[in-house]
């Protein structure tokens, strides 16, 4: 059964820094792996998804990688700023089609003006 | 485009009534929908998966006659909590893919229920 871990739980940082969040997952025969934004109280938005065949995606200061044979992902955030507060979650994908998500547990991050 | 509605938002009840939260796709048709729970600090547990005009397929552990999905049409899907309890107090969230987009599951925004 997919297992997926995200370190740090939580990160507190000053604005300003680049930090990194980590994702891995035990099976590594993914489809995608998405990174999502979960604002508190709210539902997820959807920030980053990269296909099992590649290595990264980038979307302004955000840059995902993937290692699929290692089984990690980061996120990367580049100049942090206090908007970016919020709970960060990682989730992989098993098969292509209506196959279910597998979440991990979130990094809660913390940016300080 | 793609937008996925819940409703309602926030909902408190009384122990041992029933809840009804709606998931709609407001702008594609739906035809598989899925029903999430999150606790507090906790990862989203996939309840179970409904595909239209069909029985939803429930996650192990998770009773069947307590939470009735119903997906009557590819824009709806229903979760009712049944004889609420307070260990039945969660956010619950959906999500939905298309015909045009079966690799993708477009969430809602979540409904939170507290059973007192």
């Amino acid at each position: 059964k997919q297992e997926v871990t995200q370190i740090p739980a939580a990160l507190s940082v000053p604005e300003g820094e680049n930090l990194v969040l980590n994702c891995s997952f035990t099976d590594s025969a993914i489809y995608n792996l998405q990174w999502f934004r979960q604002d508190p109280g709210k539902g997820l938005t959807s920030l980053l998804l990269i296909q099992s065949s590649q290595r990264e995606q980038t979307s302004g200061r955000l840059n995902a990688s993937l290692d699929k044979s290692s089984g990690r992902s980061t996120l990367y955030i580049a100049a942090s700023q206090p908007g970016d507060s919020a709970t960060y979650l990682c989730a992989v994908k098993e098969n292509s089609g209506y196959s279910t998500l597998t979440f991990g547990k979130g990094t809660m991050l913390l940016v300080s003006p | 485009g793609a937008v996925v509605s819940q409703h309602p938002s926030r909902v408190i009840c009384k122990s041992g009534t029933s809840v009804k939260i709606e998931c709609r796709s407001l702008d594609f048709q739906a035809t598989t929908m899925f029903w999430y729970r999150q606790f507090p600090k906790q990862s989203l547990m996939l309840m179970a998966t409904s595909n239209e005009g069909s029985k939803a397929t429930y996650e192990q552990g998770v009773e069947k006659d307590k939470f009735l999905i119903n997906h009557a049409s590819l824009t709806l899907s229903t979760l009712t909590v049944t004889s609420a309890h307070p260990e039945d107090s969660s956010f619950y969230i959906c999500s939905a893919s298309g015909l045009v987009s079966s690799d993708t599951q477009y969430f809602g925004p979540g409904t939170r229920l507290t059973v007192l």
